[in-house]
């Protein structure tokens, strides 16, 4: 399985400023055929299920603020929240969809300072 | 606009069965895959499996497999998980979630809770 690990844990940020993700897999998920990442973010508010934010490691989903921003390949990707809303509060996940089991990240608890 | 809505959660006891349903609305059932991921309480997502949008196809995590049973029924929008020899690791919220691309999860369900205890 291909594991995804997500730093840091937990991420304390002022309202306005700038928070970002790492999310690390144990393998490559380009895919070389259509050079394409298989690398999702995920966001989920507390006591919500979660939302899907990005996919191909940086296509925003539709009604995704463009705060929201993704990029990396390969191995190693990162969420940029580039100016954070008190909405943004949420825990962040990223996930593989290039093998099955599709895997997902720990988590990154996103709070404001 | 879309909606999942999960059904079927309760508690359980070890070695007990459940099954939970999933109804569909607000857009083309047939043409998604439809999963089911679980979250321990306080934990991570956790895959658990899928079903092809027709139902030929199914793949289950190693942790349910020959305990747990995903099926749809097309005609009534509706997925469903059947889980027999239920343990207490298996106490989570179980979503199900769409996805026109394997893997890649849309759309969730509100979630349901079924916990496993004596």
């Amino acid at each position: 399985d291909i594991v995804m690990t997500q730093s840091p844990d937990s991420l304390a940020v002022s309202l306005g400023e700038r928070a970002t993700i790492n999310c690390k897999s144990s393998q490559s998920v380009l895919y070389s055929s259509n050079n394409k990442d298989f690398l999702a973010w995920y966001q989920q508010k507390p006591g919500q299920s979660p939302k899907l934010l990005l996919y191909w490691a940086s296509t925003r989903e539709s009604g995704v603020p463009d705060r929201f921003s993704g990029s990396g390949s390969g191995t190693d990707f990162t969420l940029t929240i580039s100016s954070l809303q008190a909405e943004d509060v949420a825990v962040y996940y990223c996930q593989q969809y290039y093998t099955t089991p599709p895997t997902f990240g720990q988590g990154t608890n996103v709070e404001i300072k | 606009q879309v909606l999942l809505v999960e059904s079927g959660g309760g508690l359980v006891k070890p070695g007990g069965s459940l099954r939970l349903s999933c109804a569909a609305s607000g857009f083309t059932f047939t043409d998604y895959y439809m999963n089911w991921i679980r979250q321990a309480p306080g934990k991570a997502l956790e895959w658990v499996s899928y079903i092809s949008s027709s139902g030929n196809s199914t793949n289950y995590a190693d942790s349910v497999k020959g305990r747990f049973t995903i099926s749809r029924d097309n005609a009534k929008n509706s997925l469903y998980l059947q889980m027999n020899s239920l343990r207490a690791e298996d106490t989570a919220v179980y979503y199900c979630a769409s996805g026109l691309r394997k893997s890649l999860f849309d759309y969730w369900g509100q979630g349901a809770l079924v916990t496993v205890s004596s």
